[in-house]
């Protein structure tokens, strides 16, 4: 079974631009975490859905970022304009049964230079 | 707010020796679960504790979560160089919103 998807794995983009995360949960799970780590805040969650719905989404920082998950296979995490403070990894992760068990993918490495 | 601490942030061991990370939180606990994240990897799900003074064991590693809920413990024993990377505990108490501790990254000298 594919575990969670995430492409790509590797942005480098200028500030200003437009940024698209994308993400591919484990088939059956019904709840998708984005998560954002760097060495100053560690890993933040910044929203999650519950069946396609976002539940939570406080953790987002500012009205740049926006996620979509428009289907129960395919998830989104877009940051317009991007900034440099914006660099970081970000994980999608998926779970079956709620906060637990989170499943991650192998993240996106961004650079906003 | 919310939040769990771990402590040490880092250890260096020598190959064999045993290693302990600790989290605590100043509230009660629901639930607690611990991660690892090898060097440039992602976290992988290890285990969730969810009774009070629950043990459970993985070959080397023990897991503990404290009779008042408040704290928790991993311990590997005679640690390998697979074990490196960053361990941390997770608090899942406040509904679905999991939070993260700062993590302990594990050094393992051969």
């Amino acid at each position: 079974d594919a575990g969670v998807i995430q492409s790509p794995r590797h942005e480098v983009t200028e500030m200003g631009q437009e940024v698209t995360l994308r993400c591919k949960p484990i088939s059956g799970h019904d709840y998708l975490f984005w998560y954002r780590q760097t060495m100053m805040r560690g890993l933040e969650l910044l929203i999650y859905f519950n069946n396609n719905v976002p539940i939570d989404d406080s953790g987002m920082p500012e009205d740049r970022f926006s996620a979509k998950m428009p289907n129960a296979s395919f998830s989104t995490l877009k940051i317009q304009p991007s900034e440099p403070r914006d660099s970081a990894v970000y994980f999608c992760a998926s779970s079956r049964t709620g906060p637990h068990e989170q499943y991650f993918g192998p993240g996106t490495r961004l650079t906003v230079t | 707010g919310q939040q769990v601490m771990q402590i040490p942030q880092y250890q260096h061991v020598q190959e064999g020796e045993d290693f302990t990370t600790y989290c605590n939180s100043s509230t009660t606990l629901s639930n607690i679960q611990w991660y690892k994240q090898r060097p440039g990897g992602h976290p992988v799900f290890l285990i969730q504790l969810v009774k009070s003074g629950e043990v459970k064991k993985q070959k080397r590693l023990t897991f503990q979560f404290g009779e008042a809920k408040k704290n928790s413990s991993l311990h590997i024993t005679a640690t390998q160089t697979t074990d490196v990377g960053t361990y941390f505990c997770a608090d899942g108490t406040g509904g679905f919103k999991t939070i993260f501790g700062a993590g302990t990254r594990l050094f393992v000298k051969a």
